[in-house]
């Protein structure tokens, strides 16, 4: 069982609409994380929220908004999505954002634009 | 920053057999070397961890060795089995703060009955 929750697991948009993923984990984690995974490749780090503050942004194109109310909660905020975005998005988890704390992910959210 | 190279990027084994994952990095100040098994549509999921300072560690039938000279790790799987069949990722994280981890390509284990 994942201790990182994530919802929705899939989710099918058009390029015009407005939705956020969302990521749960009561493990007392500080550290949060998003990352894109395309088909039959490794993830890829978008976001680090280290204590609920944004502290790593890898050139994510602004469609892309993330959120952390506090320090349970992660989201998304999905906005004008281009076709290329289709891909598994992925929240992991850590301890903190040190360099050798484990990170551990849900199980994603499928997203799929039309 | 830091480069991971994985190989091979398939490997097909017989139920029982042993099979080996091998990762080479390229920056001597990474200190932490996760692996993740990815099964087809499943979440990435840390089976085992070594840091710099351990040259072997071993959980069951998976070990993993890291040479800091060579600057490269590896991962055993002993015994293997059908359920061991899945996609396997290396990755290197630098001794830093505000690091992250840089993974490998990724390996497609087929263990066949």
């Amino acid at each position: 069982d994942t201790e990182v929750t994530q919802t929705p697991k899939h989710l099918v948009m058009g390029m015009t609409n407005k939705k956020s993923l969302k990521c749960e984990q009561h493990m007392g984690h500080r550290a949060m994380y998003w990352y894109k995974q395309k088909a039959k490749k490794p993830p890829e780090l978008m976001f680090v929220y280290s204590y609920e503050k944004l502290s790593i942004n890898e050139s994510v194109p602004s469609r892309f908004s993330p959120e952390c109310p506090n320090s349970s909660l992660l989201n998304l905020h999905l906005h004008a999505l281009q076709p290329e975005d289709s891909a598994l998005y992925l929240c992991a988890s850590s301890q903190d954002s040190g360099p050798n704390q484990p990170q551990h992910f849900g199980d994603g959210t499928r997203l799929s634009i039309l | 920053g830091e480069n991971v190279e994985q190989h091979p990027s398939t490997l097909s084994v017989q139920e029982g057999d042993s099979a080996v994952i091998k990762c080479t990095y390229s920056d001597s100040a990474s200190n932490y070397f996760p692996w993740y098994k990815q099964e087809l549509g499943k979440r990435p999921q840390l089976i085992i961890d070594i840091r710099s300072n351990v040259g072997e560690k071993k959980d069951q039938r998976i070990a993993v060795t890291l040479n800091k000279t060579a600057k490269h790790f590896s991962l055993h799987i002993t015994e293997t089995q059908p359920e061991d069949s899945a996609v396997y990722f290396c990755a290197a994280r630098l001794d830093s703060g505000y690091s992250t981890l840089t993974f490998g390509k990724g390996t497609m284990l087929l263990v066949s009955p």
